[in-house]
């Protein structure tokens, strides 16, 4: 089975700041997806960002960006200018490709992130 | 295009009774998930359909735990004979394909707490 490990409970960060929140994951298997998501208070969880294991190049998003080490099984957020609104919780999540799977998503503990003025 | 509800977003409920929660999925989306979310936790996930075939149960899905999907859009969640460890809340999701990189929306959940 897959797990995904977030071994930051919490992480705070100056407003208009870098920060990396860390992730590391185990499986076997060659094919996959991996995403982070974020959860502010009381709202839905949103979709950040995604990469897919094949895909060498690291996925970015705006102010969002991954650093995907496939061998290491590391899969780390960075988000750069930081802001208010990017305080929330965020997780991380697998997601296998393989043929035949349920395709459901596996996740981490989570991630809190504060941003401080 | 509203999103995924969820019904009631909040629900208090005495021990030994029954809870429905109701999932109403984003249209035209045929892949329909349960979670669970405690606190401090990532989501663990329940189960899943694809229109109306509930596919794969996890463990977590006691005999007290039933899902429905009856038409393949939206879907309903009992706990039957609620105990405290029920407490959580229960997310919905839902996709369309099943290719596995396409994105999964979330509904904002639907809070149990059993007395």
């Amino acid at each position: 089975a897959q797990t995904v490990t977030q071994s930051q409970p919490e992480m705070s960060v100056q407003e208009a700041e870098t920060v990396t929140l860390s992730c590391t994951y185990d499986t076997s298997e060659s094919d996959y997806y991996l995403f982070w998501y974020k959860q502010p208070p009381s709202r839905q969880m949103i979709l950040v960002i995604r990469q897919e294991a094949y895909k060498q190049q690291n996925a970015t998003e705006n102010r969002f960006s991954v650093n995907f080490q496939k061998a290491a099984k590391s899969f780390s957020l960075k988000i750069s200018d930081s802001q208010l609104g990017d305080a929330a919780m965020y997780f991380c999540a697998y997601r296998s490709a393989e043929a035949g799977t349920a395709s459901k998503l596996t996740f981490g503990t989570g991630t809190r992130l504060q941003v401080m003025l | 295009d509203t999103g995924v509800s969820q019904d009631p977003r909040h629900k208090i409920t005495k021990r030994g009774q029954n809870v429905t929660f109701r999932c109403d999925p984003i249209s035209e989306h045929n892949r329909l998930y349960w979670y669970r979310q405690t606190l401090g936790q990532g989501p663990e996930f329940l189960t899943y359909f694809q229109n109306e075939a509930q596919l794969e149960k996890s463990r977590l899905l006691s005999d007290r735990f039933s899902a429905e999907r009856p038409k393949g859009s939206f879907s309903t969640l009992e706990i039957q004979r609620t105990e405290q460890g029920d407490s959580a809340m229960y997310l919905c999701a839902s996709s369309f394909g099943g290719t596995a990189g396409n994105t999964i929306y979330f509904g904002e959940g639907s809070w149990l707490t059993v007395v």
